[in-house]
């Protein structure tokens, strides 16, 4: 069983909607909680990072951890076709640097 | 660019032929970090450096596979004998310890070089 599990989808979804992301972990260590954006052929880039749990958002993007659940969730709001990429989600905890990344998410959104 | 650079960005080679790669970390970052992505898969972590300094192993990162960050600024990754399974994107990193994100360090990641084995 891999330590982070997500839905590789593809996930297809009109302009304007609202996109819900998922990631389950098994490692209750994990402290740090990250979702990376990452286009075809690049490197991923960070969107939004949480520390243990709650809630953080910034502008059309809302990123949730609970840690009682072991479940993180990233929610798009509008979405639009430039947000197309495939999504990542991935955990550390305290010591090291190493991330742990899930499977990853292919997200197109169609004008 | 200020980013994190790779070089080379495509790398065909035959099965049996050795591989080096090379990633240029941002300036002044203390950590570099190596990855691996196979298609449809996230990054897969291999090792990291602290300086010049390597911290940590992967138990993927078999005995073809060396990495050295010689005076603490780029790093080099070879892979030796090659074998059609090292088919991948290798992911470089870097990041800023002992800042002001305390524990957490945002990993910046280039772009990538892309091995091909034949």
């Amino acid at each position: 069983q891999k330590e982070v599990e997500q839905d590789p989808g593809p996930l297809s979804v009109p302009e304007g909607a609202i996109v819900s992301l998922n990631c389950t972990y098994s490692n209750s260590a994990f402290q740090y909680f990250m979702w990376y954006r990452q286009y075809s052929r690049k490197g991923p880039e960070l969107l939004m990072y949480t520390y243990s749990s709650g809630n953080k958002e910034d502008g059309r993007f809302t990123a949730q951890v609970d840690k009682s659940s072991k479940y993180i969730s990233l929610f798009i709001r509008d979405s639009q076709p430039s947000d197309s990429a495939t999504y990542l989600c991935a955990m550390k905890n305290n010591q090291g640097g190493k991330l742990i990344f899930g499977q990853g998410t292919e997200l197109s959104v169609k004008p | 660019d200020t980013g994190v650079s790779q070089d080379p960005r495509h790398k065909i080679t035959k099965r049996g032929q050795n591989v080096t790669f090379r990633c240029d970390p941002i300036s002044e970052h203390n950590r570099l970090y190596w990855y691996r992505q196979t298609l449809g898969q996230g990054p897969e972590f291999l090792t990291y450096f602290q300086n010049e300094a390597q911290l940590e192993k992967s138990r993927l990162l078999s005995d073809r596979f060396s990495a050295e960050r010689p005076k603490g600024s780029f790093s080099t990754l070879e892979i030796q004998r090659t074998e059609q399974g090292d088919s991948a994107m290798y992911l470089c990193a870097s990041s800023l310890v002992g800042g002001a994100g305390g524990s957490y360090n945002e990993q910046f990641f280039g772009p990538g070089t892309r091995l091909t084995v034949l």
